[in-house]
């Protein structure tokens, strides 16, 4: 049971480049979401969803897409990388309904953008 | 979900109680407070959660005031290990997945 994973875990990109992190769980939960978290600074919800086909915009959206295809796979896309955007990204999940108490966070993805 | 106040950083003395607190003024009938801590630049880490009644577990213990507006966590013999960014999150246990948190408390156990 591999959990909530990433991948890549470090990045560099140049201005202006577009990219996906990637976020995929084994876990069957209905809920799944991006957080970034720059340095000092606590979580930032950028997207949620709550099951395959559905998303919504967080706290801090902008400059960010993201789909739910899958109830596995949650991937987020940078269109046009800024240096703003550097950052660590956390993926989460949970189980959806009553029993959906605890999130499960990914290791987090390094961005770097020059 | 309901926003919630945190002390910036504290200090705890290595094998003593660490209290963390928190308020949650404006927290709704059905929200439930949970506790997670980030620990250097891992991702959080879910540690326990309660509606009303006071919970523990094998991590720590969780008190929460009457009235639910505030509540504390308190890890009974804290160690070195415990030193991390420790978040307070108000929110449904069902329905929409938009949790919010906030900047945390950074505790600091000393040896």
């Amino acid at each position: 049971n591999a959990g909530v994973t990433q991948t890549p875990k470090f990045q560099v990109l140049k201005t202006g480049q577009s990219m996906t992190l990637q976020c995929a769980q084994d876990m069957n939960h209905e809920y799944m979401s991006w957080y970034r978290q720059d340095p000092g600074m606590g979580l930032r919800l950028i997207h949620y969803s709550v099951g395959a086909g559905i998303t919504d915009q967080g706290e801090v959206p902008n400059g960010y897409n993201v789909s739910r295809s899958t109830t596995e796979d949650f991937p987020l896309r940078l269109l046009s990388a800024a240096p703003s955007q550097t950052s660590v990204y956390f993926c989460a999940s949970r189980k959806g309904g009553t029993s959906g108490n605890t999130i499960y966070f990914g290791e987090g993805s390094w961005l770097t953008v020059v | 979900d309901a926003k919630t106040t945190q002390p910036p950083s504290m200090d705890c003395a290595e094998g003593r109680a660490a209290n963390l607190p928190c308020n949650h003024s404006t927290i709704s009938g059905n929200e439930y407070v949970y506790w997670y801590r980030q620990i250097h630049s891992q991702g959080p880490q879910y540690i326990i959660h309660g509606l009303k009644n006071n919970e523990t577990n094998e991590m720590a213990s969780l008190i929460i005031t009457e009235d639910r507006k505030s509540s504390t966590l308190i890890l009974p013999h804290a160690t070195l290990r415990d030193t991390a960014v420790y978040y307070c999150i108000v929110r449904v246990n069902t329905g929409g997945f938009k949790t919010i948190f906030g900047a945390g408390t950074r505790l600091f156990v000393k040896a």
